[in-house]
């Protein structure tokens, strides 16, 4: 199954773009990079997924490269209410959502 | 919607305790999936079912864990006895199998055995 790597934590200051990093070196053809986001003492919240082209929605753009083998989460103007821990994840071959230990987002004003 | 609903949000009981939590996934999903988190071991699935019928069980602890859904719109998860080291927070989350598998997770149950 394929795995993420994210860097365990980064800063950000409010009303700037946040890019969030992700290495999944061995993801293969077929498998979706998700994108989630746990606030603290809620539920993961979905933010966005890909294949292979990069995605845009009303939370954040997905920018994936074209190997494939990275991908970058971008949240264009980052509020103190973007602080959480976000998740980037492979689906495996059995639909399932492998979690890692995802990066953890501060947003400093 | 209102999305995925989970109860208790709260539960502290005593070690040897029977623990009940519930789900009711969200309306037209047909996969369900219950998770528990701790500091140490993260976000672990435990079990997920697709049609009602449990497809993979291999993330349950052991035998003192079970998880049944009935129907389409409930499902729960049982610990019996329930020890100290079960605590931790429960999420059930629900999807659409034949979509593109995007999970919603509820609110968590936070368990506390004393």
């Amino acid at each position: 199954d394929a795995k993420t790597t994210q860097p365990p934590s980064m800063d950000c200051a409010e009303g700037r773009a946040a890019n969030l990093p992700c290495n999944h070196s061995t993801i293969s053809g077929n498998e979706y990079v998700y994108w989630y986001r746990q606030i603290h003492s809620q539920g993961p919240q979905y933010i966005i997924h890909g294949l292979k082209n990069n995605e845009t929605n009303e939370m954040a753009s997905l920018i994936i490269t074209e190997d494939r083998k990275s991908s970058t989460l971008i949240l264009p103007h980052a509020t103190l209410r973007d602080t959480a821990v976000y998740y980037c994840i492979v689906m495996d071959s059995n639909y399932q959502l492998i979690w890692g230990a995802g990066t953890k987002l501060i947003i400093k004003p | 919607d209102a999305g995925v609903i989970q109860s208790p949000r709260h539960e502290v009981t005593e070690m040897g305790q029977e623990v009940t939590l519930r789900c009711k996934p969200i309306s037209g999903h047909n996969s369900l999936f219950w998770y528990r988190q701790t500091m140490m071991r993260g976000l672990e699935l435990l079990i997920y079912f697709n049609n009602n019928v449990p497809i993979d069980d291999s993330g349950m602890p052991e035998d003192r864990f079970s998880a049944k859904m009935p129907n389409a719109s409930f499902s729960t998860l049982k610990i019996q006895p329930s020890e100290p080291r079960d605590s931790a927070v429960y999420f059930c989350a629900s999807s659409f199998v034949g979509g593109l598998q995007t999970q919603y997770f509820g609110p968590g149950t936070r368990l506390l055995v004393l």
